[in-house]
């Protein structure tokens, strides 16, 4: 089946710009989607089809996906970011659902 | 606005079985897919069951297949997951999701979830 990888772990200054990779074989021919979790909180979509943003995501908020990784970037980032971030896609060949295991953003 | 509340949770025995319902408003809810995904105490998302809008086509990950059944009842804008045989591994928290389609692609609104604890 798919395997989407995200590191563990990504700390950035507030202010600073992170990003946060999700690796997969040829992900770039896929369409990929990013969720945002709280602790105690449900998931929140940030970005969908590899770069838009639903409505009342910050612009900060951007997304890429090309070749074997995609990427969010949170630009200019807050304290308010801190959270675990998931990338998602739909695999058709398996017909699932598969997330990366999940990024936790840091902000020092 | 979308709300997706879900119901059902609790303690079950090993071997045991559950329904979890969701109730959902704020659109209509026979015009889309719906997802159940769970989350593991201190873990990632993992990907639950989908079905079609009209329920004609359902999807299972492979930790749950023959084991869970998704079914919705449009009439009721509820959607249901009946879990047996659970186990240990299933406990977590499960929760209701909207696709942004009728077919399986992402998720635009979530649930709060509810505990679903498999313990002796």
């Amino acid at each position: 089946s798919y395997v989407l990888t995200q590191p563990p772990s990504v700390s950035v200054a507030p202010g600073q710009t992170a990003r946060i990779t999700c690796g997969g074989n040829n992900i770039g021919s896929k369409s990929v989607h990013w969720y945002q979790q709280k602790p105690g909180q449900a998931p929140v979509l940030v970005v969908y089809d590899d770069s838009d943003r639903p409505s009342g995501i910050p612009e900060r908020f951007s997304g890429s996906n090309s070749g074997n990784t995609a990427t969010l970037t949170i630009s200019r980032v807050e304290a308010g970011d801190e959270a675990d971030y998931y990338c998602q896609v739909w695999d058709s060949s398996s017909d699932s659902v598969v997330f990366g295991g999940g990024t936790k953003l840091t902000v020092l | 606005q979308v709300q997706l509340v879900e119901s059902g949770g609790g303690v079950v025995q090993p071997g045991g079985s559950l329904r979890l319902s969701c109730a959902a408003s704020g659109f209509t809810f026979s015009s889309y897919g719906m997802h159940w995904v769970r989350q593991a105490p201190g873990k990632g998302l993992e990907w639950v069951a989908f079905i079609r809008y009209d329920g004609s086509n359902k999807y299972y990950a492979d930790s749950v297949k023959g084991r869970f059944t998704i079914s919705r009842d449009n009439s009721k804008n509820t959607l249901y997951l009946q879990m047996n045989s659970l186990r240990a591994e299933d406990t977590a928290v499960y929760y209701c999701a909207k696709d942004w389609h009728k077919e399986p692609y992402y998720f635009d609104y979530w649930g709060q979830g509810t505990l679903v604890t498999v313990s002796s």
